[in-house]
């Protein structure tokens, strides 16, 4: 069965990078385009940035256009968005999703960043 | 770019209909397809209509998925309610720039 399993959240401070990692199992992945979405503690869902199945298509929020980069390694399934300068306002709970350019089909469970000081 | 206008709650009783309505802010909504996902508390989101009125595999035909282009909205209409139901539900669509937007969510209380 389809499986996103998201890592690297965690605490970090203001000013700083993180990188988090998405596994995919139980599909083809290099058939799909790839998303991140955020939710703020209490907050709706939030678009972050999706990406195509070669990763020659990638779009980003305005938010955080020129901050994160969304990536993917086909070859081990991987799904990866590295955020530098981070703000509080980036603190959110961060899902994976499969899909295509306008929707998703299956989402991971989530992994909560932190911007604190 | 536009945004998408859902009710803050709506409640109704088990076995009843319920339907959550999408608005459109700008640009026609036939324009672009209208997604909607189902969160339930303290879990990820899951989808239970695509591209306006596509139910992925596992999502029972209670859901069903619409587009009025005189109101410019899309609904999500839940019939036969259950208590397993109760759930926030966001509305997404994409723009002509490639750029995704949620609606602001609504909260479906059956009681």
């Amino acid at each position: 069965q389809v499986q996103l399993v998201e890592s690297g959240g965690g605490l970090v401070k203001p000013g700083g990078s993180l990188r988090l990692s998405c596994a995919a199992s139980g599909f083809g992945f290099s058939d799909y385009y790839m998303s991140w979405i955020r939710q703020a503690p209490g907050k709706g869902l939030e678009w972050v940035a999706y990406i195509s199945y070669g990763a020659t298509i990638i779009y980003y929020a305005d938010s955080v256009k020129g901050r994160f980069t969304i990536s993917r390694d086909n070859a081990k399934s991987s799904l990866y968005l590295q955020m530098n300068s981070l703000r509080a306002g980036d603190t959110a709970v961060y899902y994976c999703a499969r899909g295509s350019s306008w929707y998703i089909d299956y989402w991971g469970q989530g992994t909560l960043v932190t911007v604190s000081s | 770019n536009f945004m998408l206008t859902q009710p803050h709650s709506v409640s109704e009783s088990p076995g009843k209909t319920v339907t959550i309505s999408c608005t459109r802010s700008s640009g026609s909504i036939v324009s672009n397809y209208v997604q909607w996902y189902q969160q339930r508390p303290g879990s990820a989101p899951t989808t239970v209509i695509y591209e306006d009125n596509q139910r992925p595999s596992g999502v029972p035909d209670r859901f069903s998925g619409s587009i009025d282009s005189s109101s410019n909205s899309a609904s999500l209409t839940i019939s036969r309610l259950k208590t397993e139901d109760e759930a926030d539900y966001y509305c997404q669509s994409y723009d002509g720039s490639n750029h995704w937007v949620f609606g602001g969510g609504t909260k479906l209380t059956v009681l």
